[in-house]
């Protein structure tokens, strides 16, 4: 079974704080991606990656950042929180040129 | 613009009522693919089905089906003879053609389902 795993399933810090959320594939995915889901908004591509040290901007890239420096392992990065990034954050992998993305159970971030 | 409009925000059924839940999508793309994913309560999204655009033909697998009519850019997916543990949030999802694989989410459909 493909697995996507994510290092926290629920995460609470304060403003200002910098925040790291990992994600962990097995399967040897080339991309992997990140996005917010909010009520009401559906999911919001935040960053995704194609590749070991590659990265692109999804719709909402604004006060992330993201590093990839292994294949297995994308992290996206809150430089300083802020309590709009209130939300619940999950990571995707797929092969190269397949659209079925696996996701990981999702990490629900509060930030006081 | 890529955009997937899912107009129903919740729907409550009692079991064993069929059930049809609506998307509409808008690309000028000529090729893409629409999907159909479903967040249990443990959070994790799981992949239901994938089509092209090129292939307009009804899909069903067990109590699932889905209808693709490119006419009304529209790709409804119905269960019939609904169960508790079809309770879910469901997206659908649009991939544009841009080569990166990217996936475009509506908003998502809440279904309960009573026994």
């Amino acid at each position: 079974d493909v697995k996507v795993t994510q290092s926290s399933r629920y995460l609470v810090k304060r403003t200002g704080e910098k925040v790291f959320l990992e994600c962990v594939q097995d399967m040897d995915h080339e991309n992997m991606f990140w996005y917010r889901q909010d009520p009401g908004l559906g999911l919001r591509l935040i960053y995704f990656s194609y590749d070991v040290k590659m990265k692109e901007k999804g719709d909402i890239p604004e006060g992330y950042s993201v590093s990839r420096e292994k294949k297995e392992r994308f992290s996206l990065i809150l430089e300083s929180a802020s309590t709009n990034q209130t939300s619940m954050y999950l990571c995707a992998s797929s092969r190269q040129n397949s659209y079925e993305q696996y996701f990981g159970p999702g990490t629900r971030l509060t930030v006081t | 613009a890529q955009k997937v409009t899912q107009a129903q925000t919740e729907i409550s059924v009692v079991e064993k009522e069929d059930v049809t839940l609506d998307c509409v999508y808008e690309t000028r793309d000529t090729t893409y693919y629409l999907f159909w994913y479903k967040q249990p309560p443990s959070g994790e999204l799981v992949f239901l089905i994938r089509r092209n655009s090129f292939d307009e033909q009804n899909e069903i697998s067990g109590r699932y089906s889905w209808n693709f009519q490119k006419s009304t850019s529209s790709f409804n997916f119905t269960i019939t003879a609904s169960q508790v543990v079809d309770s879910a949030v469901y997206f659908c999802a649009l991939a544009p053609n841009t080569g990166f694989q990217k996936l475009v989410f509506g908003t998502g459909t809440r279904l309960l389902v009573s026994p």
